[in-house]
Order: structure tokens, then sequence, then C-alpha cells
């Protein structure tokens, strides 16, 4: 079993839609990032959470360490929001800013 | 600030030759890390570097190595290339253990 799963690996919305993105980890974390990945593009990290809820524009991202659980929503979708959406975490152990990766969660926004 | 940058973008390689790339961080960031995104295995992390020191190494083989310079720039290497080292290797940086900020990815293709 992966140590971060990420649910659902596919998904497709219309336009204006409310989206919800899920990230389950099964280790002790010092933090979680939620990253972004154009098809083709690098990667742009969104958020870095250890506690509670953080908002960025129409992004927001929260997270409950007892449940080691993370969402990110998206209000208001829009066609430029399709993407790669991948949740990572830094493992508590150590120091080091090692990140274990989710498989990604593949949005598609229709117009 | 000048972001992530890595050097080249784009390679191509035949198997069993080696190959170097480079990382040069955020001004100011002392910790890199370099990780390999394969469509199969997705992100996997290689190695961590602070401060000249590899603070902490993922499960690769030893084909794969890396060094830190005083100036915080990396470079990671790749001897003996083989078909399955094709891959987008991306590096990150941070100050020490906050946020991490990506590179653009170098796509190698080995042939």
């Amino acid at each position: 079993k992966n140590e971060v799963e990420q649910s659902p690996q596919n998904l497709t919305a219309q336009e204006g839609e409310f989206i919800t993105i899920n990230c389950s980890y099964s280790v002790g974390i010092s933090a979680l990032h939620w990253l972004q990945q154009h098809p083709g593009g690098g990667i742009v990290s969104l958020f870095m959470l250890s506690s509670g809820k953080k908002k960025h524009g129409r992004l927001i991202a929260t997270i409950n360490i007892q449940e080691k659980h993370s969402s990110l929503h998206i209000t208001a979708s829009h066609p430029r929001d399709s993407a790669v959406y991948i949740c990572a975490v830094k493992s508590k152990r150590g120091a080091t800013n090692k990140l274990i990766f989710g498989t990604g969660t593949l949005l598609a926004v229709q117009p | 600030k000048a972001g992530v940058t890595q050097t080249p973008r784009y390679l191509i390689k035949t198997r069993g030759q080696q190959v170097t790339l480079s990382c040069s961080p955020i001004s100011g960031h002392r910790s890199v890390s370099w990780y390999q995104q394969t469509p199969g295995q997705g992100l996997q992390f290689l190695f961590e570097y602070f401060s000249e020191t590899q603070r902490n190494k993922g499960n690769f083989p030893g084909r794969f190595s890396g060094r830190q310079f005083s100036n915080s720039r990396s470079e990671m290497n790749v001897s003996t290339l083989e078909l399955g080292d094709s891959a987008l290797y991306l590096c990150a940086s941070s100050i020490t253990s906050g946020e991490q900020y990506f590179g653009p990815g170098t796509r190698l293709t080995v042939t």
C-alpha cells in the first residue's frame, strides 16, 4: 500500500463546478504539500500545510492531522485549472526535506 | 528573485553514456532536493543536499550520484545510462525546511 493515496485518480468537471481532491497518508508528517503540474510542464507548489486550512484565490486546502487526511478544493473551476494535482508529504522522521508523493489526480475542466 | 533553474532542459543520450544535470537554487536557499518523474513510477525522491552535505538518499542504484557546491548549486550524475533512466528530473530548493520551489526540470531521453 502506498504511503500517500489520492482520490480520485481522474476527474472531469464542467466549468464553474466545485471540485474536491482528497489525500490520505499513513506516515507521521511534519508538512503536506499540494502541487500542480500542467501537461508537459513543471511543478508549482500551491500550498504547504501543517495544520488547519489555507486559502489562495479560488483554491482552499485543509488538513486533519488526527485523521491523516487533506483535501484540496477548487471553487468556480475554470478550464485553466486543468492539470495534475499532486499531494506530497514530508516525513516527521529526521531533518530532511524528502517528499513522498501521491500518484496524482488528473483534472479536466470542460468549458 | 530568480526561480530555480535547471540545465539543460532537454537531453538525449545513448545507453551506456553518462550525464550530468545542473540545478541552481533560489538565492539564499541552502537545501536542494532531486526527484525523478516517470509515467510508471510517478515522482520519486533521489537525494537531498544541505550545505554541501548529502542529508538523505532515496532508493536508487549507485549509478545515481550528486553533489552540492559552496554556492548551493547542485549537480546530479547518472553513469552507465539505461533506457529506464528516461525521465523528467526535477530539483527543488528551500531555505532550510520550508516550502520547496521546483525548477522546470530536465527531460532526459535515453536511446
